[in-house]
C-alpha cells in the first residue's frame, strides 16, 4: 500500500521565480492538504482540496495556489518566490468522503529560495 | 480561534526513563479532534493517535499512553521506558468539527524536541 508521495524532494529557486510541487495521496484517500513548515516551527496549514475544490485556506497570500486532479493528486504553485518561502512543504492525505479524518503526511519537499 | 500550546521546547532524558509531553489546546467548538504526530530527523510526520472530544478514555499503545482531560483542555503524551529511537520532534494538533464542504485543517503546536540519550 503506497503512502503519500511528493516530488521533487529538494528544490532550489531564485527570488521572483515560480515553483510547482506535486503530491499523490495514499491509496483510498480523496483529500489533499498542504502545509508549510519553517525551520524549528510547527506546520502551518496552506489549503485543502476535496472533490477538486479548495475547501479551506489558511493565512497565505494569493501567490500560493493549488489544484486537485480527478485522480486525487494535487499540485501546489507558488509565484513570485520570496526568501521567506524557504521551508519544508508537506502534503497530507485523508478521506473526507468516508469520514476518515486522520491526515497522513508525505516526506515533504524542501524548497530553498536564494 | 483554535490554538495549541506545547510549552516544553526541548526535553532530554536518559534511556529507560519515562517522559511526558504536554499539550494544551483552545477551541470554541464542542466537537473537535486531537492528534499527536512524530517527526524523526528524516522529516516525515508520522501519525500516532487521534482522539475525539467526546471520548475522554485514556489510551495505551505499547510504551505510549495518552491522557485526555477536557476539564483542563490538555492532551498529554507519555512514553514509558524511553528508547534512543524515540528521539524526534513531537507535535500535538487540533482539528475542529469536520464538514465535508469546509474541510478540516490541522492546527499544530510548536513541537517538543525529545532527546533520548543512551
Amino acid at each position: 500500500d503506497a503512502g503519500v508521495t511528493q516530488s521533487p524532494t529538494h528544490l532550489i529557486k531564485t527570488r521572483g521565480q515560480q515553483v510547482t510541487l506535486r503530491c499523490s495521496p495514499k491509496s483510498g484517500h480523496d483529500t489533499v492538504s498542504w502545509y508549510q513548515q519553517a525551520l524549528g516551527q510547527g506546520p502551518q496549514f496552506i489549503f485543502q482540496y476535496y472533490e477538486e475544490e479548495e475547501r479551506q485556506r489558511g493565512n497565505f497570500p494569493d501567490r500560493f495556489s493549488g489544484h486537485q486532479f480527478p485522480n486525487y493528486s494535487s499540485e501546489l504553485n507558488v509565484n513570485a518566490l520570496l526568501l521567506g518561502d524557504s521551508a519544508l512543504y508537506l502534503c497530507a492525505s485523508s478521506s473526507l468522503g468516508t469520514g476518515s479524518y486522520e491526515q497522513y503526511f508525505g516526506p515533504g519537499t524542501r524548497l530553498t529560495v536564494t | 480561534a483554535q490554538k495549541v500550546t506545547q510549552a516544553q521546547t526541548e526535553i532530554s532524558v536518559v534511556e529507560k526513563e519515562d517522559v511526558t509531553l504536554d499539550c494544551v489546546y483552545e477551541t470554541r467548538d464542542t466537537t473537535y479532534y486531537l492528534f499527536w504526530y512524530k517527526q524523526p530527523p528524516s522529516g516525515e510526520l508520522v501519525f500516532l493517535i487521534r482522539r475525539n472530544s467526546f471520548d475522554e478514555q485514556n489510551e495505551i499503545s505499547g510504551r505510549y499512553s495518552w491522557n485526555f482531560q477536557k476539564s483542563t483542555s490538555s492532551f498529554n503524551f507519555t512514553i514509558t521506558a524511553s528508547q534512543v529511537v524515540d528521539s524526534a520532534v513531537y507535535f500535538c494538533a487540533l482539528s475542529e468539527a469536520v464538514l465535508r464542504e469546509y474541510g478540516n485543517k490541522l492546527v499544530f503546536g510548536a513541537g517538543t524536541i525529545l532527546r533520548v540519550k543512551s
